[in-house]
This record gives C-alpha cells, sequence and structure tokens, in this order.
C-alpha cells in the first residue's frame, strides 16, 4: 500500500464549484508539500506545511496539515479550468523529520475543471 | 520556469541501448534530488546529491543506473542497457539545502521511452 495516500484518485467538476483533496498518512507527516504537475511536464511547488493545524492560501488554493499531523486537505475555491491537472501530495517520511529531504509523493488526484 | 534545466526533455531508445540524461539545478542550490515517475503514479526517489558527495540510493537504482555530479553543480544520470521497464519520466529537483523545510523545485523532466 502507497505511504501516502490521496483521495480522491480523480475528480471531475464544473467551473466554479469548490473541491477538497486529501492526504493520508500512516506516519506523522513532517514538511508536507503539495505540487501541480501538468500531464508530460515536473512539478510545480504550491505550498508547504510544517506544523500541526497550520493553514496556507494561494489565490484560491488553501492547504491545511491537521493537529495529528498525518493529514492534509487541498481545498480550491470556486475553480477555474486553469485548475486542471496533477495534484501530488510529497512528505519526508522514512527520516521522522530528521533533515533528510528525501520525498515520498502519493500517486496523485487528477482534477478535470469543466467551462 | 522553476529555474531547473533537463536534457533531453524526450529520448527514444532501443533496448540495450545507453541512454544519458542531464539536470542543472538552480545555481546555488547544494542539494540535488533524481526521481522517477510511471504513468498515474507519483514520483519515487532514486538518489540525492550533497554537493558533489551522493548521499543515498534507493534500491530502485540497480547497478545498471550511474548517477555523478563532478563539480557540485550539473549533474547526470546514466542508464546502461536500458529494458522496457525503464521507459518513464526521470525528473531532477534542486533544494537550498537538505531537510524536511527545504523547498525541492523540480525540472520539467526528461522522458524515456524504450522500444
Amino acid at each position: 500500500s502507497q505511504e501516502l495516500e490521496q483521495s480522491p484518485q480523480s475528480l471531475i467538476v464544473q467551473e466554479g464549484k469548490n473541491l477538497t483533496i486529501n492526504c493520508t498518512s500512516s506516519k506523522t507527516l513532517y514538511g508536507l508539500y503539495w505540487y501541480k504537475q501538468k500531464y508530460g511536464e515536473g512539478l510545480i511547488f504550491l505550498m508547504m506545511l510544517q506544523k500541526g493545524g497550520e493553514e496556507k492560501s494561494h489565490e484560491k488554493i488553501t492547504a491545511k496539515l491537521d493537529e495529528k499531523k498525518q493529514q492534509s486537505s487541498l481545498h480550491i475555491t470556486a475553480s477555474q479550468p486553469s485548475h486542471a491537472g496533477i495534484y501530488l501530495c510529497g512528505a519526508d517520511i522514512e527520516a521522522g523529520g530528521t533533515s533528510y529531504g528525501k520525498l515520498t509523493f502519493g500517486q496523485g488526484t487528477i482534477l478535470t475543471v469543466h467551462p | 520556469d522553476t529555474g531547473v534545466s533537463q536534457d533531453p526533455r524526450h529520448k527514444i531508445t532501443k533496448r540495450g541501448q545507453n541512454v544519458t540524461f542531464r539536470c542543472d539545478p538552480i545555481s546555488e542550490h547544494n542539494r540535488l534530488y533524481w526521481y522517477r515517475q510511471t504513468l498515474g503514479q507519483g514520483p519515487e526517489f532514486l538518489t540525492y546529491f550533497q554537493n558533489e558527495a551522493q548521499l543515498e540510493k534507493s534500491r530502485l537504482l540497480s547497478d545498471r543506473f550511474s548517477a555523478e555530479r563532478p563539480k557540485g553543480s550539473f549533474s547526470t544520470l546514466e542508464i546502461q542497457r536500458t529494458e522496457q521497464g525503464d521507459s518513464a519520466m526521470y525528473l531532477c529537483a534542486s533544494s537550498l539545502g537538505g531537510g524536511s523545510q527545504e523547498t525541492q523545485y523540480f525540472g520539467p523532466g526528461t522522458r524515456l521511452l524504450v522500444l
């Protein structure tokens, strides 16, 4: 099984709708990252969360790391076609936060936004 | 453009041939990572460098794979005697330092197809 599980695996929404993507780990998360990827391209950094309870926003995207630091959510408000892509969560899991830097990723969530 | 470049962007080769990929990180970044991503999955860690020192290699990195970062700047990833199972996107990332609090910036990737 995946060390980081993302849900849902895919999501189709109408433009203007809100949506949430979840990332769940069986281990404590240190330095949880959210990236966006267009098909066939590299990863674009969105946000990084460090502390339990932390919440960050950028434009219409908000990410949270829960108090127990084992789950993160990414919320998009009033989705637009430009939000379409693959959303990936990544975390330093194996090293237990001991400043290793090697990231483990979830399998990704494919987001489609219909105009 | 994240500032990390990779060359080539695409490579088609025949089984048994050797291939070499190059990654140029953001200039002041001393950490450099290689990941591999197959269709429908998140990136998987292969190896990383702290300056010119290769500090860890994943068990995914068989003896046919070798990576170098000779002067602590650009890095190369070579695959010898390619197999069809090597077909994937090879991603390079760099960060200013190590640790779970240092954001990794990814290049556009090199897509390898082994026929």
